[in-house]
């Protein structure tokens, strides 16, 4: 079992705004604003897409956003593209001597 | 451009030793910001970090609790590149591994960490079976 918790699928439609949520505690994404968010396509190694719960690197799009509140942080994707379709994972550096936790991960489905 | 390639068999028989190589380009294992890093990924675990290995004027590691009685993460400065041994495998520890960087960069005298993985290696299945 993952150490931070977010939802197994999330579906929309091209053109439409999806929110992925994930929580963790007080030690990891509470605790830090060091939480990641990375896409992975099939067969593929995870791609960074959000750091520091908010910051985009370069080049990767500005439909993609993410915040925290509390112990929970959310990726949003807006304007979904076929090409969002992908396995999504969050991340969050913990205080515990496993520096590093991830979530479960959420399969986006663009219809 | 930073490059990860990760090299290493695919197959491990149980209670043997699990042996992979993450080679780098463009940048170097010795760097004073950089943090170089095994995750693996299984249906059943998810996504796991397992350790890392870094230089601030010596080397240094950290091991994931779930592994650390087995687990070595080793740089090779000769060839620029990592590695990870796992010992006395089992089924359990059949996953992709993948390696992974944590950045950093260095303003006014002083190195600061990255605390997210911002380049990966493209990700070695490992079987563990007889």
């Amino acid at each position: 079992q993952s150490a931070l918790t977010q939802p197994a699928s999330v579906s929309g439609s091209p053109g439409q705004s999806i929110t992925i949520s994930c929580t963790g505690t007080s030690s990891d994404v509470g605790g830090y604003n060091y939480v990641s968010w990375y896409q992975q396509h099939p067969g593929k190694a995870p791609k960074l897409m959000i750091y520091e719960v908010s910051n985009r690197p370069s080049g990767v799009s500005n439909r993609f956003s993410g915040s925290k509140s509390g112990n929970t942080a959310s990726l949003t994707i807006s304007g979904l593209q076929a090409e969002d379709e992908a396995d999504y994972y969050c991340s969050s550096y913990t205080s515990s001597s496993t520096l590093w936790v991830f979530g479960g991960g959420t399969k986006l489905t663009v219809l | 451009q930073v490059q990860l390639q990760q090299s290493g068999p695919g197959l491990v028989k149980p209670s043997q030793t699990l042996s992979l190589t993450c080679a780098i380009s463009g940048d170097s294992v010795s760097s004073n910001t950089a943090v170089w890093n095994w995750i693996r990924q299984s249906p059943s675990r998810g996504l796991e970090w397992l350790g890392r290995t870094y230089y601030r004027s010596k080397w240094y590691n950290d091991y994931a609790g779930s592994v650390k009685s087995r687990i070595t993460i080793n740089p090779d400065t000769s060839k620029n590149q990592f590695s990870l041994q796992l010992n006395s495998v089992t089924p359990e520890d059949t996953a992709v591994y993948f390696c992974a960087r944590e950045g950093g960069y260095c303003s006014a005298g002083s190195c600061y960490s990255l605390y997210y993985f911002d380049y990966w290696g493209q990700g070695i299945l490992v079987t563990v079976s007889s």
